[in-house]
This record gives structure tokens, sequence and C-alpha cells, in this order.
């Protein structure tokens, strides 16, 4: 089974309206993480929002939530207010603490296309 | 500001002619991790090392190696380059080994064979 599931290839949003890209993960870890990486069409992979396994507030950084489901195993990143330089490809990925301690496994990744 | 630089850019060789791909970084960080990107995929870890301990995917191929002269360099090799090696490389850090540890990446070698 894969260990983190993006189901949307790719997704369109006007400008200034929310959306919402999916994720779900599957580990038997009690202790794990659970982070959004942005990749423009440059290249380099940033870092956007990062969810604790024990977390109980859904985590927000800015224009940025988590929408994290533990009993659904979901992670879903909310982007709200989209603009045009939110157009990129969107990573979801998982740290877990024991096994494959250490490592960062990601999803496939949604292209996101925000459009005028 | 700190960060993690990867040189060069884009780079070029020949099909079966070494090439070697260099990161460094200044933040400090224990770990190290090389990533391979084909279009449009999720990133595949190809090894990464803690420190100076070195750890090799099981389905990394022979071709690539690595080095890690000190906290701040690390060195991908590839051997004998085949078509199937062109790709971006990334190279990442994080502080620690943790689960709260977010990777930071440089900008990518995009390697091409000719």
């Amino acid at each position: 089974a894969q260990k983190i599931t993006q189901t949307q290839p790719g997704m369109f949003v006007q400008e200034k309206e929310a959306v919402t890209l999916d994720c779900t993960y599957d580990t038997s870890d009690p202790s794990y993480g659970l982070f959004w990486y942005k990749q423009p069409s440059s290249g380099e992979m940033i870092f956007l929002i990062y969810q604790g396994s024990y977390d109980q507030q859904n985590a927000t950084e800015g224009r940025y939530s988590l929408n994290f489901q533990k009993a659904r195993k979901s992670a879903n990143l909310v982007i709200s207010a989209s603009q045009l330089g939110d157009s990129a490809m969107y990573f979801c990925a998982m740290r877990e603490a024991n096994t494959n301690a250490g490592k960062s496994t990601f999803g496939d990744g949604t292209t996101l296309t925000v459009k005028p | 500001d700190a960060m993690v630089i990867q040189n060069p850019r884009y780079q070029v060789t020949q099909f079966g002619k070494p090439v070697t791909l260099s990161c460094s970084q200044t933040l400090n960080h224990n770990v190290m991790y090389w990533y391979q990107q084909k279009s449009s995929q999720a990133p595949k870890l190809l090894f990464h090392y803690y420190d100076k301990d070195f750890n090799n995917e099981a389905d990394t191929p022979d071709n690539f190696q690595s080095r890690r002269p000190n906290t701040s360099f690390c060195f991908l090799d590839i051997r004998s380059p085949g078509l199937g090696d062109a790709a971006m490389y990334l190279c990442a850090t994080s502080r620690d080994k943790g689960t709260n540890e977010k990777l930071f990446f440089g900008s990518g070698t995009q390697l091409s064979v000719l």
C-alpha cells in the first residue's frame, strides 16, 4: 500500500477562492509528522506547513491550514484566497518515528493552477 | 541567508561519462539527503547521511554513490549515467531525524544525458 496518497493529479481554482488539496496516509506508527511542500516550476521545494500526530489543533500558517482528521488518516491542505503565485505542484509528505526513521515519504503530488 | 546550494543548476553529460553533482549547506544540519525526481513525479530518496552515517535505499542502483566529506558538503556521483538517469536531483537537509523535522531543499540540478 502507498504510504501517502494524493488522488488529485491536477486542480484548478479561481483567483481569490479557497482550494483543498487532498492527502491520505497509511502508517501503524503512533508517532509521525505530516508536511506539505510547494514546488514551483523553478524546481525548489518549499516547506509550507507541519502537523504532528499528537497535535490536537489543526496547523495554520498564514493562508495555509491543514485539515487533520486522524481517524480517517487524512491531512488535507487548505489554501485560502488563492493567488496566481500559488500555481505550483504540491506534495504531501510523512515522517515516521520508527518505520523509515529519519526519512520523508512523499505523495505523487497535485498540480494546482490558479486562474485569473 | 543560510541555505542549501546545489551546483550546477543544469548539467549535461554523455552516456557512460561519470558526473558529480554537489550540494553545500550553511545550516549546520546533521542530515543530508539526495532525491531523484523525474518529471512531475514524487521525489525518490536515493540515500541520506546522518552525520557521517551513510544510509542507502535498497532500490538505489549501484551506479549511484555519495560522499559527505564534512558537515557542509555532500556529493552525488553517477559512475556511468544512462538515459534513464536524466532527472532533477534534489539535495535536502534536516536539522535532525525527528518526525517534526522539515526538509530544506536546494534548487536542484537538472541532469541531461546525451
